[in-house]
């Protein structure tokens, strides 16, 4: 198939805490893959991606790398804040047989950091 | 200003009924979607257009009929509404139709049927 699986949420941290939400993806060749967040009541904003194997992404203190190996995109954090709550969506690029793109997205992990 | 924006924020009707929910960007952008995000937060799109043309159409039903009078504007009609279209439907555009562009979403609209 071509789907994106997460880890269940929901993740709940203290501040300051190691973030890693897990990433794997099935697919045929090496699509890209990107980490989207969502904050409450908001729509979905890009946090980052990565367009082939072995690149790694970044933003916000946040890093996710490309790995072709265990097909995966693992999302980290070193030591998250309280406005780092939040819902994280993994998500890959799919391309089908007409020529049309679209993103596949992950079922969202639900992250609640206390101070 | 904002980049991507919806109107209404909410909406609450009777099944059976007509609406629509309407998306604008000012980021001049060709690609414009919809997407329905459910109740666990699951999110799938429904449609694309690029240029004001219909390149993604998902299994949706045909109750759901999108329109775009111009590269800014993509709207979303739904007829006879059911409870299962109850959601938060999200407009986003990006500035081509390939899935390695940066989608911008917008606030989203809830709809509630009820």
């Amino acid at each position: 198939g071509n789907s994106v699986t997460q880890m269940e949420g929901p993740v709940t941290l203290s501040e300051e805490a190691f973030l890693t939400i897990n990433c794997t993806y099935t697919a045929t060749g090496y699509p890209s893959l990107f980490w989207y967040v969502q904050y409450p009541g908001e729509g979905l904003q890009l946090l980052l991606k990565a367009t082939k194997a072995d690149d790694k992404g970044s933003n916000k203190g946040f890093e996710a790398t490309y790995r072709k190996e265990t097909t995966s995109f693992h999302l980290e954090k070193g030591s998250v804040q309280v406005s780092d709550s939040a819902v994280y969506f993994c998500a890959r690029a799919f391309s089908s047989q007409g020529g049309s793109e679209k993103l596949v997205f992950g079922k969202g992990t639900k992250l609640t950091v206390n101070p | 200003d904002t980049a991507v924006s919806q109107t209404p924020k909410y909406l609450v009707t009777q099944m059976g009924n007509d609406k629509s929910i309407k998306c604008e960007q000012n980021l001049g952008h060709d690609t414009m979607y919809w997407y329905k995000q459910d109740s666990k937060k699951f999110l799938k799109i429904m449609f694309s257009y690029n240029n004001k043309e219909l390149i993604i159409n998902e299994t949706v039903p045909n109750r759901f009929s999108p329109k775009s009078p111009d590269k800014a504007h993509l709207n979303l009609h739904i007829n006879s509404l059911e409870l299962g279209d109850s959601a938060v439907y999200f407009c986003a555009s990006s500035q081509d139709w390939r899935a390695t562009d940066t989608q911008y979403f917008g606030p989203g609209t809830r709809l509630t049927v009820l």
